[in-house]
């Protein structure tokens, strides 16, 4: 079956830091990627997503490369600002494209 | 272009009481899709569903909760006789009609206290 595993947090860092949040997946077929962003009191919003192998996504200085060899969609930043603090949601959609499936969450918190 | 909405925001209600949660989804969206989130915990599926139709509930308890999208108005979450290990916030997604890389929408959800 389909599942999603990130790493748990939460996750503290200091302005400025680099950060990794990893992500692995287990699907049949060929899934799509994405991350969510979840900031305080709000809904999920699509940060970024990749449809096929090698591709990477990106947005707002934020990457993520789907790795099939790997299994893996790792969210990444170079250099993190305290306006980042959210809890972010790795995620797969099947080969229908219509069931979706997230991770747990991971909470960051950036301090100044 | 409105996005997805719902309503209420906030919802409280005393145990054994009903509660109703709705879902207009984003404008050209035919899917709707209900997630709970229980305070500290991950997003959890309930149900998905398509303009009167359930194509997959297998994330809904088997007593007191319920889903429709009718043909005409919002996709309705109701459960029955609350109990405080309900409160939680519910949010729905909706996505367009068709295969590959659809993206989820997310309303900013309904967050439901039972007392």
């Amino acid at each position: 079956g389909n599942s999603v595993t990130q790493m748990e947090g939460p996750v503290t860092l200091s302005e400025e830091a680099f950060l990794t949040i990893n992500c692995t997946y287990t699907a049949t077929g060929y899934p799509s990627l994405f991350w969510y962003v979840q900031y305080p009191g709000e809904g999920l919003q699509l940060l970024l997503k990749a449809t096929k192998a090698d591709d990477k996504g990106s947005n707002k200085s934020f990457e993520a490369t789907y790795r099939k060899e790997t299994t893996s969609f790792h969210l990444e930043k170079g250099s993190v600002q305290v306006s980042d603090s959210a809890v972010y949601f790795c995620a797969l959609s099947g080969n229908t494209g219509n069931q979706f499936y997230f991770g747990t969450g991971t909470s960051l918190t950036v301090i100044p | 272009n409105a996005g997805v909405m719902q309503n209420p925001r906030h919802l409280v209600r005393r145990r054994g009481q009903e509660a109703r949660l709705r879902c207009s989804p984003m404008k050209g969206h035919s899917h709707v899709y209900w997630y709970r989130q229980l305070p500290e915990e991950g997003l959890k599926f309930m149900v998905y569903l398509q303009k009167e139709n359930i194509i997959d509930e297998s994330g809904m308890p088997k007593e007191r909760f319920s889903a429709e999208f009718p043909k005409e108005g919002p996709s309705i979450l109701r459960i029955q006789q609350v109990v405080r290990g309900d409160s939680a916030a519910y949010f729905c997604a909706s996505s367009p009609l068709g295969s590959g890389a659809n993206v989820l929408t997310f309303g900013a959800g309904s967050r439901l206290t039972v007392l």
